[in-house]
């Protein structure tokens, strides 16, 4: 089955800087990559996605790369601010034709840690 | 409002002592998930259903079961619940293979 692995698995910068975390996927069937979000206590919620025939979409202070040869995908967030302070998890889904279409897959998150 | 709900919200129980968390959706969802979370561990799923009456097992499903009788409705089963099993559950729900997931608020269940 599909692998996700993440890095780092805790970040810290200083408000104003650049935060960027890596996702690595293992199946090459996989089409579909969003990205959560997870605050303190509070669910996952998505921020941004990238499907498996793009290879950047951004959404203004974040974006997200895919590099479907080397199978890793990353997110970047720019002029980091203290609220962006959270836990990120990437995932990977199936895309359809083969057993666990739609299944998503996580990584095991990032702490990222936003200092003012 | 779009929504997916779970309850109950905390549970703390006993080992052996069957319990079911609901899970409901109003969005008209084929897809509905659980899944655990524990540090260090992210999310994993537990198992998901593609639609009324199929539901297939995700990475984690020993200990627990499932049942999708109606589209809107998928309650996860824990038939003699275990301490390893004391986690925090989410249930989540996508339109199709390629829709966004969207998730319920969580349960946070104790088992002593």
């Amino acid at each position: 089955g599909e692998n996700v692995e993440q890095h780092p698995s805790t970040l810290s910068v200083q408000e104003g800087d650049s935060a960027v975390i890596k996702c690595t996927y293992s199946d090459s069937a996989s089409n579909y990559f969003p990205w959560y979000k997870q605050e303190l206590g509070k669910r996952p919620q998505l921020i941004i996605d990238i499907r498996s025939n793009v290879g950047e979409k951004k959404d203004q202070r974040i974006a997200v790369t895919l590099n479907k040869t080397a199978k890793h995908f990353s997110l970047h967030i720019t002029e980091t601010q203290p609220e962006d302070s959270a836990v990120y998890f990437c995932a990977a889904r199936r895309g359809a034709g083969g057993t666990s279409y739609g299944k998503l897959t996580f990584g095991q998150g990032t702490i990222l840690t936003v200092h003012p | 409002e779009a929504q997916v709900t779970q309850n109950p919200r905390y549970l703390i129980t006993v080992t052996g002592k069957k319990l079911t968390v609901t899970c409901s959706q109003n969005m008209n969802h084929e897809y509905m998930s659980w899944y655990r979370q524990d540090p260090g561990l992210g999310l994993r799923q537990i198992y998901y259903s593609m639609n009324v009456e199929v539901t297939d097992k995700g990475d984690v499903p020993e200990g627990y079961k499932v049942s999708r009788k109606e589209k809107r409705n998928f309650p996860l089963i824990l038939e003699s619940p275990s301490p390893n099993q004391t986690s925090l559950y989410f249930c989540a729900s996508n339109s199709g293979g390629s829709g966004t997931q969207y998730f319920g608020p969580g349960t946070r269940l104790l088992v002593l």
